[in-house]
């Protein structure tokens, strides 16, 4: 079974612009979460999706935002990007939502906001 | 306010001695805790977990226990290996109705075993 695929990989964007993030889930798997991970700040939850509806958000600015298709398949856009975007970014899957339900990370993608 | 709290960023160990890598927490509504790896270039994977009906999770060379006392959860590794050098985060989940965050981690540990 694939495991989860994020795209880009990498990116480099400036100060101002937007960037949206791709992943695709383990098949089957209806819950998607994206963190940002930085330096000394661990993981930190951005929201999650479960059958296309976002069921939590975390605490970042509304300048994040998301959406997930039919198939599952999620999408997290930034828009006017800041320096302190700069982060990787990882989309997890699950079967079902709730924190209980193991999840498998993606590789991520590693945003650089220059 | 970081709920969850690794409070050594890094720690070294020699090969086939004993790694312990520490956790604490705030929120008592907390009931699920989880250990991840990361290798670098890789997402996190899932290592172990425990519920807080008990105070101790084995499976294989990975033992978690959990104080729910002092809100302390530690991980030991018995014996290192030099595959284990890794960033270890630990996560913590709490029923949906007090949960806003589906998991909350640590600021993540980074394990050196070396021979």
């Amino acid at each position: 079974k694939a495991g989860v695929t994020q795209t880009p990989r990498y990116l480099i964007k400036t100060r101002g612009q937007q960037v949206t993030l791709s992943c695709s889930p383990i098949s089957g798997h209806r819950s998607v979460s994206w963190y940002q991970q930085t330096p000394g700040q661990g993981l930190q939850f951005l929201f999650e999706y479960f059958s296309e509806t976002q069921r939590n958000k975390g605490n970042f600015p509304g300048r994040f935002s998301g959406r997930q298709f039919s198939n599952s398949r999620s999408e997290m856009n930034v828009s006017t990007l800041e320096l302190g975007d700069s982060a990787l970014y990882l989309c997890a899957s699950s079967l079902f939502a709730g924190g209980h339900d193991e999840q498998f990370f993606g590789p991520g993608t590693r945003l650089t906001v220059l | 306010d970081q709920q969850v709290k690794q409070n050594s960023p890094s720690l070294s160990v020699q090969e086939g001695r004993i790694s312990i890598l520490n956790c604490d927490y705030t929120n008592s509504m907390f009931d699920y805790f989880l250990w991840y790896k990361k290798y670098p270039a890789e997402g996190p994977t899932f290592l172990i977990s425990i519920s807080s009906i008990k105070d101790k999770n084995e499976d294989g060379r990975f033992t978690v226990f959990l104080n729910k006392s002092a809100k302390h959860l530690s991980l030991h590794i018995v014996p290192s290996q030099p595959g284990d050098s890794a960033v270890y985060f630990c996560a913590a989940s709490a029923p949906q109705a007090y949960n806003t965050d589906k998991l909350i981690f640590g600021t993540g540990t980074r394990l050196q075993v070396f021979p």
